[in-house]
């Protein structure tokens, strides 16, 4: 069974720039979450999809940031201009059920380098 | 709010050295505590966790003791190997809300 893949790895853009990534969940995981990790920093949560609705997006750091999962399948988050401070690593999560019974399984995550 | 305070890293031991990550949270009513571990090239996995007060996580050789008294969730192992380097993130989770994770300590042992 394939487990939560994002793209790209590794994405490098200049200040001002617009970049997208995606993440595709394990199959038949309603929920899905967006965390990020800054500079070495702790694990950041951004926001939590069940299915295609966006149940808490508390941690969207401004308006920069825009998360869609059409069709409740995959998920793109889109920084648009990007910023310096954007850079960092962001990680996609899916799990199954909601709440704290529900293990989180995390991609590899996608590392943005803003220059 | 809720946080997670860990050790800082990074943490370099020798193979077979003894291994104590510490790991101390603050939180609004009563947490599952957790460890992930982010191997060189992988993605986040769970390592261990515990559920409530007194209960103790282990994997792999790796073990924490949820310690309500002194809110802690140190993880620890006797004997560490050169496949034990990586990244280890302590969390917490509280009902209806997400993870609260550390800063991460990134772990390298030497052979």
């Amino acid at each position: 069974e394939a487990g939560v893949t994002q793209f790209p790895s590794h994405s490098v853009i200049e200040k001002g720039q617009t970049v997208t990534l995606r993440c595709d969940p394990i199959s038949g995981h309603d929920n899905l979450y967006w965390y990020r990790r800054v500079m070495g920093k702790e694990i950041k949560f951004l926001l939590h999809f069940v299915k295609e609705s966006k149940q808490d997006e508390s941690g969207m750091p401004n308006n920069r940031f825009l998360a869609e999962r059409t069709g409740g399948t995959y998920s793109t988050l889109k920084v648009q201009p990007a910023e310096l401070e954007d850079s960092g690593v962001y990680f996609c999560a899916s799990s199954q059920y909601t709440g704290t019974a529900g293990e989180l399984f995390f991609g590899e995550g996608s590392r943005l380098t803003v220059l | 709010g809720d946080s997670v305070t860990q050790m800082e890293g990074p943490v370099t031991l020798s193979e077979e050295a003894f291994l104590t990550i510490n790991c101390t949270y603050t939180a609004t009513g009563y947490p599952s505590l957790f460890w992930y571990v982010q191997y060189p090239g992988e993605g986040l996995q769970l390592l261990l966790k515990a559920t409530k007060a007194d209960d103790k996580g282990s994997n792999k050789g790796f073990e924490a003791t949820y310690r309500k008294e002194t809110t802690s969730f140190h993880l620890e192992k006797g004997s560490v190997q050169v496949s034990d380097s990586a990244v280890y993130f302590c969390a917490l989770r509280t009902a209806a809300r997400q993870l609260t994770f550390g800063s991460g300590t990134q772990l390298t042992v030497l052979p």
